[in-house]
């Protein structure tokens, strides 16, 4: 069954340091995601992606957060500088075409920002 | 019962017993589905009911929908300790189905 993998499993940087998190989505899904859940928290919406572009992120995507889909495969989060807050589980998800399909989600990575 | 984005519940019951856990919501959305999650770890996908879908069964699972009362209930039957977990109700919205995940709900199945 395909599966959405995510890369690494968990990350330990230093406050202002940049981070890269890996995602492979399922190869013929067409949307993508980026979610966050801080310890003890609800999982909160980051960015979704579409047709190579950025198509709706929320608040919490600021000017130090960026995602790429730089090889038809591969779609990365990049943090720019760290800071203790960013401290989370991001997962990563992708979807087929229609609203009736589900968002697969990625066994997450867990940052730690100290 | 879990309230949309404000949601926080604790639930425990006997094993063998339903579970049910309510949510709701307070916008428009394009579907509701349920998510598993075990100790902060992955999220498992449940089950996903449409907006012009009432009621969805899949296994011991069973999800309703009302779009007049924006709510949401999912039902597990016959309780096994492996569901022990939080429970999501999370809605699709906007163009590209973002998902919008409520607290949760921490379902505990004594012995």
């Amino acid at each position: 069954e395909p599966e959405v993998t995510q890369t690494p499993s968990h990350q330990v940087t230093q406050m202002g340091q940049e981070v890269i998190l890996r995602c492979v989505p399922i190869s013929n899904h067409l949307y993508f995601y980026w979610y966050r859940q801080i310890l003890g928290q609800k999982v909160e919406f980051l960015v979704s992606f579409y047709n190579n572009e950025i198509s709706e992120k929320s608040e919490i995507f600021d000017d130090q957060f960026s995602v790429e889909r730089p090889d038809g495969s591969n779609f990365t989060l990049k943090i720019r500088s760290t800071k203790l807050e960013d401290s989370a589980m991001y997962f990563c998800a992708s979807r087929g075409r229609s609203f009736y399909n589900e968002q697969f989600f990625g066994p997450g990575t867990r940052l730690t920002v100290l | 019962s879990q309230q949309g984005e404000e949601d926080p519940q604790a639930l425990s019951i006997q094993e063998g017993e339903n579970a049910t856990m309510n949510c709701s919501y307070k916008t428009s959305i394009n579907n509701l589905q349920w998510y598993r999650q075990n100790s902060g770890r992955g999220l498992v996908h449940l089950i996903l009911i449409r907006s012009n879908e009432r009621e969805k069964h899949s296994g011991r699972l069973r999800v309703t929908l009302d779009t007049s009362k924006k709510s949401s209930s999912l039902l597990i039957t016959a309780s096994r300790a492996a569901d022990t977990a939080s429970y999501f109700c999370a809605t699709g919205r906007g163009r590209d189905d973002k998902i919008i995940f409520g607290k949760g709900t921490r379902l505990h199945i004594l012995p």
